[in-house]
This record gives C-alpha cells, sequence and structure tokens, in this order.
C-alpha cells in the first residue's frame, strides 16, 4: 500500500532534550517536506528536499534541521526543543511540490 | 502576512445549503491545489487547478481557477454532512517551485 509513515504519532516531552521525528515513504518520490499545523495559521512549510541530499527551507525553518541521505526517508530533527514548537507535525512526498501531496498521519509534539 | 488568504475561516450550515470558499493572493500562482483534512488525518488532494480561468467539477463541488491565477474558489453544491471538513487551498509562487504554501483553511460544518 502507498503510504507516508510518520513515527512516533504522539510525543511529550521537555524543552531541550532533542528529538527526531521520522518520515518514510513508499512511493520512490522526489519531493518531501515538512509542516506544522496550528489552529488559524494553516500548514506552514518548515522544509523541502527535491531529491537527496538537496534540502531547502520553507517559510519557518528557525528551530529545525532536516537531512535526506535517502530517496525514502526525510528525518525532522529538533535539536533543542522549546515549547513554541508545540504543534501538530506532517510530513509529506510527491513526484514534485505542484503534484499531488500525500500526507503521513502527522505526528502531535508536546514541549514542556 | 499570508500569501494565501483564504476565507471565511468558518463556514457553519444545514444540509442541502449552497457555500463557496475563497482562496486569494497577490501572488500569481504555476497552479493551485485544493485539499480536504478530517480531523486525526493528513490532508488529501481534491483538485489541482493549472490554466488561468479553468474549471474543474468533482461530483457536488467545482472548483475555479483566476484568469490571473492569483485567486481560485470552491462551491459545493447542496452541501451533505459528509462534506464537513478542513479546506486548505495550496500552491508554489515561480520562480519557487519547491516551496509550497497553504492557506489558513477553512473548518466547514454541515448540520443534518
Amino acid at each position: 500500500e502507498a503510504q507516508v509513515t510518520q513515527n512516533p504519532r504522539y510525543l511529550i516531552t521537555v524543552t531541550g532534550k532533542k528529538l527526531t521525528v521520522t518520515c518514510s515513504q513508499n512511493m520512490n518520490h522526489e519531493y518531501m517536506s515538512w509542516y506544522r499545523q496550528d489552529p488559524g495559521l494553516g500548514l506552514r512549510q518548515i522544509y523541502y528536499s527535491m531529491n537527496v541530499e538537496v534540502t531547502d527551507k520553507g517559510d519557518v525553518p528557525e528551530g529545525y534541521k532536516v537531512s535526506r541521505k535517502e530517496k525514502r526517508n526525510f528525518p525532522l530533527i529538533l535539536e533543542s526543543p522549546s515549547p513554541n514548537q508545540t504543534s501538530l507535525y506532517f510530513c509529506a512526498s510527491s513526484y514534485g511540490a505542484q503534484q499531488p501531496q500525500h500526507f503521513g498521519d502527522g505526528t502531535r509534539l508536546s514541549i514542556l | 502576512t499570508q500569501l494565501l488568504e483564504q476565507s471565511p475561516q468558518f463556514l457553519s450550515i444545514q444540509e442541502g445549503e449552497n457555500l463557496t470558499v475563497y482562496c486569494n493572493s497577490s501572488s500569481v500562482f504555476s497552479s493551485l491545489q485544493w485539499y480536504r483534512q478530517e480531523p486525526g488525518e493528513g490532508p488529501v488532494l481534491l483538485v489541482t487547478v493549472v490554466t488561468g480561468g479553468e474549471v474543474k467539477k468533482l461530483k457536488r463541488l467545482t472548483f475555479q481557477f483566476g484568469d490571473a491565477r492569483k485567486d481560485s474558489s470552491l462551491h459545493i453544491t447542496a452541501a451533505q454532512p459528509g462534506d464537513t471538513g478542513l479546506y486548505l487551498c495550496a500552491g508554489s509562487v515561480p520562480p519557487s517551485y519547491g516551496k509550497l504554501t497553504f492557506g489558513q483553511g477553512t473548518i466547514l460544518t454541515v448540520h443534518p
């Protein structure tokens, strides 16, 4: 089954404790991206990747890192999480930014 | 400032009514996508509009892309409770084809 898998689905952690949210897709998509979703703000793009080893900043990249060492994986790293990064995070993949985005089921992060 | 302004933000209507959701920008988009999101899930693509003036129909949903490719609308005829959800428009502005911007979303509730 074609899918985008995010882990974990839920995480409560504390300020400053490094965390990684994994994202994996099995559709051989070149393009992958991360979003955060906050009430009233819609989805805001954090980082995107056009292909392996090619990443670029979205609209809200501060406090986040990503890597794209393999085509299928695109982890989101919070080196020193802060409470303002509490949010619902989505990973998506597609053949290109203007192609249909396939979203994961989301990761709800709470930073205390 | 949102690159894509969606209106209204909230819409509560009775079954059988018609409604229109708007997605406006001062920028020209190469294409616009419309998504629908249900609680606990990621957004799912409804349609992509590419050509200025284009109209696409999906059963009771009609999507239109403005002639200048700066705005789009979603019209639902005879809304049903199953149409309830969050509707999002999204697009990229040339030459930043990798950067995908979403509107704030319209929360639609259709009462039986």
